[in-house]
């Protein structure tokens, strides 16, 4: 089994629903993270968690929101999905600072 | 505000034939600056750590170098499994350490 875990694998939603993206992991890790990726922009953290009782706006948080129900549990909300949403979405989680991350295998998500 | 820059956008190269890629970055009290491999549609996966200028790290046909300004992933001889997105990231003091990625390179090595 993954150490990162993040399901659906792949979603396809209407304008104005309301979805959540799951990440589990078995690393034992605090920091947890959920990045977005666009052709050509990289890589973009929306949000991150230190712990559970840390959560932490990224770059990009706007029309997001996030749930850290344990230490081995991150859930990121989309309230009212929107076309500009459609990406490969991402959780990580890391170790100590200055470790490196392990991500899942991604969300691929489509907004019509 | 922490940033990182990598060059070129895409690399076309013949199996055989060496280059390095760069990784620019500002950053507020390094604590390290990682390369990460990623094949189409998967996750990145984890490759090197550098955490000061002059350290240098190698795996197979890669080197990883770092200076105060900027990183290098130099591929010697590469081969076409090589094809890939290398992306660097930098973990900083900012925002309670968090890390930022540059938008990757893409690698195409053909036989």
């Amino acid at each position: 089994d993954a150490d990162v875990t993040q399901t659906p694998r792949n979603r396809i939603t209407k304008t104005g629903k309301r979805i959540m993206l799951e990440c589990s992991q078995t690393k034992g890790h605090d920091r947890m993270y959920w990045y977005r990726q666009d052709p050509g922009l990289g890589l973009r953290l929306i949000y991150y968690s230190f712990d559970v009782k840390d959560i932490n706006k990224g770059e990009i948080s706007d029309g997001y929101s996030v749930s850290r129900q344990a230490q081995a549990k991150f859930s990121l909300s989309l309230e009212s999905a929107i076309p500009n949403q459609t990406a490969l979405y991402f959780c990580a989680t890391s170790d100590l600072v200055g470790t490196e991350a392990f991500f899942g295998q991604g969300t691929r998500l489509t907004v019509v | 505000e922490d940033q990182v820059t990598q060059s070129p956008e895409a690399l076309r190269l013949q199996e055989g034939e060496s280059s390095s890629l760069n990784c620019s970055y500002t950053v507020s009290g390094l604590r390290g600056l990682f390369w990460y491999r990623q094949d189409p549609g998967k996750g990145p996966e984890f490759l090197f750590t550098l955490y000061s200028a002059g350290e240098e790290k190698e795996k197979e046909r890669l080197k990883a170098t770092l200076t105060k300004k900027e990183s290098f992933l130099h591929i010697t001889a590469p081969k076409p499994e090589d094809s890939a997105t290398y992306l660097c990231a930098v973990q900083g003091e900012t925002g309670g350490f968090k890390t930022i990625f540059g938008a990757g390179t893409r690698l195409f090595v053909k036989a």
